[in-house]
């Protein structure tokens, strides 16, 4: 089984701050990861797909790059409505798996 | 607009049984690969199944192989997930999600979860 393990967790920030996420994969996935944004009491939500495609209706402020074991996810300019819990995924090799979530709040 | 609609979640005792259901609309749903993951209180998300679109291409991670059944029904556009000798650790939200296309594992929607509750 994959591992996947993130970075930092959590991660106080600002409104406007740049803010980047880190995934590391316990071994090479190429660009098979995902990221997800979940908030409180919601389902998750696609947002970068294949490690850096933007998912469509996804707010370009949103990017990911990153291959083989180490990715990231940036939000270039954070929003009130960007604080939430970020899940990097896997979908490299059966079973897909998760990481444990990256919780960014308020500084 | 993609829905889906799960239901059937409960309190159920260890060892019991129980049947959730995801009513889809919205796509064609026999044209997409469907999944289940589920979240315990507090805690991350894990994937528990996935059916292709040919309902003989199933697949579970060791949690729940051989306690969990998934399967679809085209004709009434609905996701079944069928879970028997429940523990205690299977206490979560349970969501359906859709492939964003073919076998990618790319999860591009979701329902708004049902929760299921083992305790005696």
């Amino acid at each position: 089984e994959i591992q996947l393990t993130q970075s930092p967790s959590p991660l106080s920030a600002s409104v406007g701050d740049r803010v980047t996420i880190a995934c590391r994969a316990s071994q090479s996935i190429s660009v098979f990861l995902n990221w997800y944004q979940q908030k409180p009491g919601r389902a998750p939500k696609l947002l970068i797909y294949d490690a850096s495609s933007l998912q469509s209706d996804v707010s370009s402020r949103f990017s990911g790059s990153g291959s083989g074991t180490d990715f990231t996810l940036t939000i270039s300019s954070l929003q009130p409505e960007d604080f939430a819990t970020y899940y990097c995924q896997q979908s490299y090799r059966a079973p897909v798996t998760f990481g444990p979530g990256t919780e960014v709040d308020f500084k | 607009e993609v829905q889906l609609l799960e239901s059937g979640g409960a309190l159920v005792q260890p060892g019991g049984s129980l049947r959730l259901s995801c009513a889809a609309s919205g796509f064609t749903f026999s044209n997409y690969v469907m999944n289940w993951v589920r979240q315990a209180p507090g805690k991350g998300l894990e994937w528990v199944s996935t059916i292709r679109r040919s309902p003989n291409n199933i697949f579970y991670p060791d949690s729940v192989r051989g306690r969990f059944t998934i399967s679809r029904d085209n004709l009434k556009n609905t996701l079944y997930l069928q879970m028997n000798s429940l523990r205690a650790e299977d206490t979560a939200v349970y969501y359906c999600a859709k492939n964003r296309v073919d076998d990618t594992s790319q999860f591009d929607s979701w329902g708004q979860g049902t929760l299921v509750t083992v305790s005696s």
